[in-house]
């Protein structure tokens, strides 16, 4: 069974830092691109930034470029992403996904995802 | 706000068939670009719900269907339960955006 869990969420101040880990089990982690996607309270679904299985290929929506860094530990099935200078709305939970596309050039989709961690950006 | 516009909700008695619109244009929907769509219960994750337009994940009940056509998508529930009480989101691509995934507004689906 395809499991995704999520760690490292908490309270940060405007301009802090956090980092936030997803551990990947029950499928073979490498071959996958992996993603951070959002939810602020109340609101909708944003996604965030996408590493390819290799770390080759990065992407970061543009509300967290150059803000957030997005990392993979294949070795230890794991994904990260760093948050840089916090601001109060990157408040959100944030979930680890997997992706899937049924061929190159389709629209992948996310198959699986984990449980989120909240991410609270508050003076 | 999103390229991909959905109802903020609506509603339907056990058993009844509600359907909800996701409506886009020509740089993401009408451009061809698949449609998938994700259930989230209250409190939890998105769960995939039709991947490829038209397609349901082993383990999704028959009553869920999907379709697709122009610049709009459009996702039904037939025989509505109360179980299905949930948010539910389009997933597309946009190629005007720098955006790898596009998600829709969201529609919040209450059962009467």
């Amino acid at each position: 069974e395809v499991q995704l869990a999520e760690s490292g969420g908490g309270l940060a101040t405007p301009g802090g830092s956090l980092r936030l880990s997803c551990e990947a089990s029950g499928f073979n982690f490498s071959p996958y691109s992996m993603n951070w996607v959002r939810q602020a309270p109340g609101k909708g679904l944003e996604w965030v930034s996408s590493m390819t299985g290799s770390g080759s290929h990065i992407f970061y929506a543009d509300s967290v470029k150059g803000r957030f860094t997005i990392s993979r530990d294949n070795a230890k099935n794991s994904l990260f992403l760093h948050m840089n200078s916090l601001r109060v709305e990157d408040t959100a939970v944030y979930y680890c996904a997997r992706d899937v596309r049924a061929a190159a050039g389709l629209v992948p989709w996310l198959d699986s995802w984990g449980q989120g961690t909240l991410v609270t950006v508050s003076s | 706000q999103s390229v991909l516009t959905q109802p903020p909700s609506v509603s339907g008695a056990p058993g009844q068939r509600v359907t909800i619109s996701c409506t886009g244009s020509s740089s993401n929907i009408g451009a061809g670009y698949d449609v998938h769509w994700y259930q989230q219960l209250p409190g939890t994750a998105p769960k995939l719900l039709i991947f490829g337009n038209t397609n349901r994940p082993s383990g999704v009940p028959d009553r869920f269907s999907a379709s697709k056509s122009g610049t709009s998508a459009s996702l039904a529930i037939t025989g509505l339960q109360a179980e299905d009480e949930a948010d539910y989101y389009c997933q597309s691509y946009d190629s005007s955006l720098s955006a790898l995934y596009v998600f829709g507004t969201g529609t919040k689906v209450t059962v009467l």
